[in-house]
């Protein structure tokens, strides 16, 4: 049972321009939402998180929104990057700490 | 910050034999560790967390008897993948949790890549 998904697998952007990852889930017990970035042959390392009780968090070129009622939440970089490329997971946290993680998107920014 | 060492990165066995996987926190005592498998294009799956001095808890439809998770001190989590078979081939990676209970204490290992022939 998927808990946390991202429907798109892949998303191509070109530099300088803004790119929105999706995430969709189904729980409504998650406390917290975050996504992290994961390069090749590297473990994700956390990028931004949101608390369930926001709607919008903002951390430099990143910020994560949060749809409650649509049970979605997306991730807007602005500008992208080169060096934005990677696979990007969205992931949610219920009670004891465990994390459910999406399927992941590949982000490729075009110089 | 905090960092999180996977070992090995890759290995390749021979079907039946046993592989164990290490996960260390190096700078800070892990109270909580998570171990995940991802297959190609599927998102990282919850196998198990183990907590310091403690068994470890399995999701469901993981079986404990063949991915043997030991949390035996602060800083080392290991899983040993017992009588591997080729559908065991996968993605492994560790998350240790450090104690300040921040969304940022969730540190990943590198992940080990498990094909087994």
């Amino acid at each position: 049972d998927q808990q946390v998904k991202q429907n798109s697998p892949s998303l191509s952007v070109q530099e300088g321009r803004i790119s929105i990852l999706n995430c969709d889930y189904t729980n409504s017990m998650f406390d917290y939402f975050l996504w992290y970035k994961k390069y090749p042959a590297e473990g994700p390392t956390f990028l931004i998180s949101i608390s369930s009780i926001k709607d919008k968090n903002e951390d430099g070129r990143f910020t994560v929104f949060l749809n409650k009622s649509a049970k979605h939440l997306s991730l807007h970089i602005v500008p992208s990057q080169p060096g934005d490329s990677a696979v990007y997971f969205c992931a949610a946290r219920k009670a004891a700490n465990n994390l459910f993680f999406g399927t992941g998107t590949r982000l490729t920014v075009i110089p | 910050g905090a960092v999180v060492s996977q070992h090995p990165s890759r290995v390749i066995c021979k079907s039946g034999t046993s592989v164990k996987i290490e996960c260390r926190s190096l700078d800070f005592q892990a109270t909580t560790m998570f171990w995940y498998r991802q297959f190609p294009k599927q998102s990282l799956m919850l196998m198990a967390t183990s907590n310091e001095g403690s068994k470890a808890t399995y999701e469901q439809g993981v079986e404990k008897d063949k991915f043997l998770i030991n949390h035996a001190s602060l800083t080392l989590s290991t899983l040993t993948v017992t009588s591997a078979h080729p559908e065991d081939s996968s993605f492994y990676i560790c998350s240790a949790k450090d104690g300040t209970g921040g969304l940022w204490g969730y540190t990943f290992g590198s992940g080990t890549r498990l094909t087994v022939v």
